[in-house]
């Protein structure tokens, strides 16, 4: 079974709409950890936020905020006034247990941002 | 220099060739790692090296090889693949391989071709 969902397979916005990456997840552990990453057309994956599994304090990094919600598997992702740099592939990601050396990523969502 | 450096950037080679992709972190990590990116799946970790031993082989064809020689330098080696192998080749880095929470560096990739 897939452990990350990415529902969204693509995205287009116009520039300056908000927007939201869904990231659903599944685990049995009780210490975990979530990932998002952006991978812009040259490829690279940028690490954009990690957030532990205590901790559901929702954060905001400039245009950027995360919504970690435990009782529906969510770490929903939303870019507002978005821009054409925002265009990329979103990774959503899993890790199980301090110890695991296995990432388990979504499929990825593309966005593309209309100027 | 970016942290995470991957050579060659493409590649294109026979089924009978044998190349080897590179990879080399500046980051003063521990642990490097090899995923395989396909169009419209998840990315796939292949191996995993943490202090240059190889922890993590996720059941992958023998015509993939790797090599870590020392903790900035991973290599994967390549004989006889078949054209289901085309795919991105991303490397990362990471503090320890063996800390869940540890957020990996990607390299922008090789993207790989078989004829």
């Amino acid at each position: 079974a897939q452990k990350v969902t990415q529902a969204q397979t693509e995205i287009s916005v116009v520039e300056k709409e908000d927007v939201t990456l869904d990231c659903v997840y599944e685990t049995r552990d009780t210490t975990y950890y979530l990932f998002w990453y952006k991978q812009p057309p040259s490829g690279e994956l940028v690490f954009l936020i990690r957030r532990n599994s205590f901790d559901e304090q929702n954060e905001i990094s400039g245009r950027y905020s995360w919504n970690f919600q435990k009782s529906t598997s969510s770490f929903n992702f939303t870019i507002t006034a978005s821009q054409v740099v925002d265009s990329a592939v979103y990774f959503c990601a899993l890790s199980e247990a301090p110890g695991a050396n296995n990432l388990f990523f979504g499929t990825g969502t593309r966005l593309t941002v209309i100027p | 220099e970016t942290g995470v450096t991957q050579t060659p950037r493409h590649l294109v080679m026979g089924m009978t060739n044998k190349k080897s992709l590179k990879c080399e972190q500046h980051l003063g990590h521990n642990a490097m790692y090899w995923y395989k990116q396909s169009a419209k799946k998840p990315l796939e970790l292949m191996f995993v090296y943490s202090l240059e031993e190889r922890v993590e082989n996720n059941s992958v064809p023998s015509r993939f090889s790797p090599e870590c020689p020392n903790s900035s330098h991973l290599f994967l080696h390549l004989h006889t693949l078949q054209p289901e192998d085309s795919a991105l080749y991303l490397c990362a880095s990471s503090q320890t391989g063996t800390g869940g929470d540890q957020p990996q560096h990607f390299g922008d990739g090789t993207r790989l071709s078989i004829l």
